[in-house]
Parts: structure tokens; sequence; C-alpha cells
């Protein structure tokens, strides 16, 4: 089945505590991208990669870094979470093929909260 | 999921009625446009997608009209479901923003049998 995986869905973790939100895609998508989602608010674009080994900032970059070692596998990294991070993240892929790239397939969500 | 509906739009509809979804998007050089649907405890599901140099696009019980004069986007869902319960996200790409989406905040439609 064709699906965006993340881990965890859901975790509860203290300020400073590093912690890793893992996303894996088996549709050999070429991009892939985080978003976080908040009350009131629309997803907001944390970082997305075009490739392998090529990232860049979205609009909320603060706080976060990824990796993209493989094709599969795009990473978020909060190297020292703060209460702020509190939110509900989505990992999303697309095949870079299309022109437009707008149909993103989004991961079930992992939902955050940091004391 | 439903934490994120709780401040949003609500829309409420009887069960076999039609819904209309508004959405005003914001930057007169978008050139693509999404519907999402995201049930409760879920991610964004794609729905229907139309580009700018369209004004309408059918799907299977849903349309989508766009009004590039008044930047206005719309969702239409025929006979409506109570499987159709769900937060609705609209969202825009602006020309030369490739996979560069600018979400809006999302209306949530209540369907009541």
């Amino acid at each position: 089945e064709a699906q965006v995986t993340q881990n965890p869905r859901y975790l509860i973790t203290v300020t400073g505590k590093k912690l890793t939100v893992t996303c894996s895609q088996n549709m050999n998508h070429e991009y892939m991208s985080w978003y976080r989602q908040d009350p009131g608010l629309g997803l907001r674009q944390i970082y997305y990669s075009m490739n392998v080994e090529v990232t860049d900032k979205g609009d909320v970059p603060e706080g976060y870094k990824v990796s993209r070692k493989e094709k599969r596998n795009f990473p978020l990294i909060l190297e020292s979470p703060s209460p702020n991070q509190t939110s509900l993240y989505f990992c999303a892929s697309t095949p870079a093929r299309t022109a437009y790239g707008g149909e993103l397939f989004f991961g079930e969500g992992s939902r955050l909260t940091v004391l | 999921g439903e934490s994120v509906g709780l401040h949003l739009p609500t829309l409420s509809v009887q069960e076999g009625d039609n819904s209309i979804i508004n959405c005003a998007y914001s930057n007169s050089a978008s050139d693509y446009f999404i519907w999402y649907k995201q049930e409760s405890g879920k991610g964004p599901q794609f729905i229907i997608d139309i580009r700018s140099n369209m004004d309408k696009r059918q799907g299977q019980r849903v349309t989508v009209l766009l009004n590039k004069t008044v930047k206005h986007l719309s969702l239409q869902i025929a006979a409506t479901q109570p499987g159709d319960s769900a937060v609705y996200f609209c969202a825009e790409r602006v020309r030369g923003g490739y996979n560069k989406l600018i979400f809006g905040a999302g209306t949530r439609l209540a369907v009541h049998p």
C-alpha cells in the first residue's frame, strides 16, 4: 500500500530533550516536506526537500532540522524542543515529475507536546 | 485532528443536501489551487485541483469553482453524506513556487442525519 509513515504518532516530552520524528514514504517520491498544524491556522511549511541531499527552509524553520540521506526518509529533528513547538506535525511527499506538484500525500500526523 | 477543527468556521448541513465551502485566496499570482479533506485524527487527503486557466472542474460528487476576479474558490459537494464530515482546506500555489503551497485555515463541515 502506498503511504507516508510517521513515528511516533503521539509524544509528550520535556523542554530541551532532543527528539526525532521519522517520516518514510514507499512511493519513490523525490519531494518531501514537513508541516505543522496549529488550531485556527493552516498548515505551515517547516522544511522541504526536492531530492536526496537537497533541503531548504520553509516558512517556520526555527528550532527544527532535517536531513535527506535516502530518498524514502525525511526525519524532523528538534534539537532542543520548547513549549511553542507543541503542535501537530505532518510529513508529505509528491513525485517531482509533474509540473504542478501540489498533490501532496500526507502521513497520519504526529502530535507532539512539549512540557 | 479534532482539536484543530474547534477554532474553525463550521458549515452544518443535512444529509442529502448540497454543501458549498468557500475560500478566499490571497495572491493574484497564484496559478494552481487544491482542496484537501482532513478527517479527525488523519492527515489531509487530496480531493480535487484546478489550474488558473480554468473556471470549473468536476469530480465525483465534487465541483470546484474558481473566480479569479475576486480571488475566490469554492468546493461544492453534492448529496452530502455523513462520511463527508471533516475539515476542508483550500491551498494555493504562487506561480513559480514549485510545490510551495499556502494553506487556508479550513472550514469544518458537519453533516447531520
